[in-house]
Parts: C-alpha cells; sequence; structure tokens
C-alpha cells in the first residue's frame, strides 16, 4: 500500500546532538513538507520541497536542515543551534491534484533529555 | 496577522448532536483551498473535507460539511450526529495556490463527545 513512513517514531536526543528523522513516500508525489507540532498547538512549517534538489525554508527553519536527493525521501535533521527542538514532527507530500491535499505520516517525537 | 483563526480551543458535544467548529482565513489570493483534518490522540493526521474557492456548493463527505461563506471567509465544519470516536482535535488549514502548495493550519479546536 501507498503511503508515507516516518522513523523512528520516538527519538530522545541529548544536548548538543544533531538527530535526523526520516521520512519516506511511495506515492509518486512531487512535493514534500516537514511541520513541527508543539503540545496544544497547531501545525508549523518547517521546510518544503516541490521537487528534487530543491527546498525552501517555511516559517521556522533556523536550527533545521533538509536534503531532497531523492523523490522519495525527505530527512530532516534537527541541529544542535535548534534551541528547543522537543516536539512532534510531521512529514506530508502532495501532488498537484487540489482535492488530495496531503497525505501525513504517523509523525516521530523527538524529546531531548 | 494569523492566516487560520480558529476561536474554539475546545468544544463539547453530546452524542448523536450535531456540532460546528469554526474556522476564518485570511488571503487575498483569489485561488485557494481549505482543509479540515481530524488528529485524534495517536497522532495521525486524517483528512476530512476540502473547499476550493470556486466551489459553488459546500463540501459533504459523509457527517461532515463545510459551510463555506466566502465574503466573510468562514469555512465551518459541521459533523452530524456525533460519536464517541469523533473526539480529537481538529485543524483548519488553508492553501493559497501562489504560494508553492504549503498548507496553513490553524491552532485547532479540541472536540469532547459526551455518553
Amino acid at each position: 500500500d501507498g503511503g508515507i513512513t516516518q522513523s523512528p517514531k520516538y527519538l530522545f536526543r541529548k544536548e548538543g546532538q544533531n538527530v535526523t528523522l526520516s521520512c519516506e513516500q511511495n506515492l509518486n508525489h512531487d512535493a514534500m513538507y516537514w511541520y513541527r507540532q508543539d503540545p496544544g498547538q497547531g501545525l508549523r512549517l518547517i521546510y518544503y520541497s516541490q521537487i528534487v534538489n530543491d527546498f525552501q525554508k517555511g516559517d521556522i527553519a533556523e536550527g533545521y536542515s533538509v536534503s531532497r536527493e531523492k523523490k522519495e525521501s525527505f530527512p530532516l535533521t534537527v541541529t544542535s543551534a535548534q534551541k528547543n527542538p522537543t516536539a512532534f514532527y510531521l512529514c506530508a507530500s502532495s501532488t498537484d491534484r487540489q482535492l488530495m491535499g496531503y497525505t501525513f505520516g504517523s509523525g516521530t517525537r523527538l524529546t531531548v533529555v | 496577522a494569523q492566516k487560520i483563526t480558529q476561536t474554539q480551543p475546545g468544544m463539547f458535544v453530546q452524542e448523536k448532536e450535531a456540532v460546528t467548529l469554526d474556522c476564518t482565513y485570511d488571503t487575498s489570493d483569489p485561488s485557494y483551498g481549505l482543509f479540515w483534518y481530524k488528529q485524534p490522540s495517536s497522532g495521525e493526521m486524517i483528512f476530512l473535507i476540502y473547499q476550493g474557492s470556486y466551489d459553488q456548493q459546500n463540501a459533504t463527505e459523509g457527517r461532515y460539511s463545510l459551510n463555506f461563506q466566502k465574503a466573510r471567509k468562514s469555512a465551518n465544519l459541521v459533523i452530524s450526529a456525533s460519536q464517541l470516536g469523533d473526539s480529537a482535535m481538529y485543524f483548519c488549514a488553508m492553501r493559497e495556490d501562489n504560494q508553492g502548495g504549503k498548507l496553513i493550519f490553524g491552532q485547532g479546536t479540541e472536540l469532547s463527545v459526551k455518553p
């Protein structure tokens, strides 16, 4: 079945470490997105990519980096520059068919220990 | 300025009754789409319903309908015959078609269905 896979489901990071969250899709979608969700809050856009080898900053890109070397994959690295990384991270993908909206992964919960 | 505003942090509804979740939006783009998502405690985002800015009729999907009032820039979600499984966070979102296809979310409304 087609879908988006995020891994790991839970991730613990020590202060000062970089960590990478995986996002893989087999939907043949061109666009992929990373969102951050804090408790009781809406989703805020970190980065997005509309085509391979190209990506744009979202509203809260500081302290994060991404790559888009393959259409299927859009990994997010949370760097040590991100001062408050504890959050729920959601990856999504979409086509240009407007009615489809986005397909979301099941999320990664990152905790700084 | 907030692009998507959900003014109800929490709502309660009795099982089998209807409930309306409010959403207002702000855009100058003539072409846009409005979405509602449900997020249960597991964290997954479940797509419920979509309304395009040029759609003449209000969208409906089963028990969900979207009350689209373009002049007032509102896109309220109506859930009919509430069920216990409807208890979740609900997010309104907008995509402006001249802004790269990204979705902008509201803060969400937590709906609790009482038996």
